[in-house]
Order: structure tokens, then sequence, then C-alpha cells
């Protein structure tokens, strides 16, 4: 089982319309929980952090994390051609210095 | 803030070579450097973990010898990439913790390509 997994895309979505992207991950000692946004030739772009279980609003984004299921999403509202971009999903473990990354997310808004 | 920078950008060198990268957090100490390496539309792949005034800890598979990374100070760490071969081709990028902190943030990284 890997560390963290995020479920297949390409997600194609029409711009206004909200995204949604999951997370799963395996390690029940995880407690920092990270997305990150990556545009096609760039580096990683930190875009939430979460930590507690709930939900947390930052803008157009919502991250929600369930330990108890071991799931984290990211919710992307009034999606923007701009949010075009690889989603990365994080998850650090107390104690470790590493991050565990998913293998990405691409999103694409079409206008 | 949480800004990170890395120099060169891009560069281009020649088989045999050796090439350093620089990586700095600008607005905040960090105790923790990673060094990752991405090939196109592949997943990031770590590297190497620095910690400020000790050795790095490599990931299985990467050659310490061969990616030879310095944390000297608390804003600046370096990879060198030595007796580079076109395999060596990749976007490396680095990233930095802040001291007491979880949150990692990422320079803009380095495109290398070995001729």
């Amino acid at each position: 089982q890997k560390e963290v997994e995020q479920n297949s895309g390409p997600l194609s979505v029409p711009e206004g319309a909200i995204a949604s992207l999951n997370c799963t991950y395996s390690d029940r000692g995880s407690q920092s929980f990270f997305w990150y946004r990556q545009y096609s030739g760039k580096s990683p772009e930190l875009i939430m952090s979460i930590y507690s279980n709930g939900d947390k609003e930052d803008g157009r984004f919502t991250a929600q994390l369930n330990k108890a299921s071991q799931y984290v999403s990211l919710l992307i509202r009034d999606s923007q051609p701009s949010d075009s971009a690889t989603y990365l999903c994080a998850v650090k473990r107390n104690g470790n210095n590493r991050l565990a990354f998913g293998k990405g997310n691409q999103v694409v808004v079409i206008p | 803030g949480a800004v990170v920078s890395q120099h060169p950008s891009w560069v281009i060198c020649k088989s045999g070579t050796s090439v350093k990268i620089e990586c700095r957090s600008l607005d905040f100490q960090a105790t923790t450097m990673f060094w990752y390496r991405q090939f196109p539309k592949q997943s990031l792949m770590l590297m190497a973990t620095s910690n400020e005034g000790s050795k790095a800890t490599y990931e299985q598979g990467v050659e310490k010898d061969k990616f030879l990374i310095n944390h000297a100070s608390l804003t600046l760490s370096t990879l060198t990439v030595t007796s580079a071969h076109p395999e060596d081709s990749s976007f490396y990028i680095c990233s930095a913790r802040g001291t007491g902190y979880h949150e990692q943030y990422f320079g803009p990284g380095t495109r290398l390509t070995v001729t």
C-alpha cells in the first residue's frame, strides 16, 4: 500500500464549477497534511496546510481532513483557468522530516 | 514570507564536469532543507535531507559521492552534481522548512542539462 494515494486524473471541470480532489494515506501516525499546486515546468507551491479534523478554508480553497478515515481532500470553488495545474497531496508524520507525496491530480479548467 | 530561492535557474554543462546549485531561504531560518529531482511528467523524487551543520541523509539509491550536499548555514544549502552525465539531466528542486514549523516551501527549481 502506498503511503499517499491520489485518485487518477486528469479532472476536467468547467469554469466556475467546483473541483474536488481526494487523497488517502496509510500511516495513522501522520499529523500534518498539505496541498501543493504545481504548474507545468514549475516547482510546487504550498496552497493549503491542515492539521486537525474538519474543514479549513482559504479563499476559494477548502481542505478537509478526516483522520479516522485517513483521507484529506481539497475543494476548489469557482474554478478558473489559472487553476489548471497538478495538485499534490503531501503528508508528514510527527518526528519524521520528510514529506510523503501522492502522484498528483491534474486539473484542467475548461473556459 | 517563506521565500526560497535557487541559483542558477537553468544550467547547461558538459559531461564529466561538476555543477553547483544553491538553495537559500530568504526570509526565514531553515534548519532542514530537502533536495528533490523531477523528470518530465514524473513525480517528485526526494534525493536527500540536509540539516544545518550535519551530514545529509540520502535516500536509497542516491549516490552520496555524486550528489554532494552542504548545509553550511541556516539559510543556505548547496547541491553539487559531480562528474555529470546526460542521465543526470533533470529538474532539481530544493525545499526548506523553518525551524519549529511543519510547512515546507519549495524553491523555483534548477533545470540541468548535461551535454
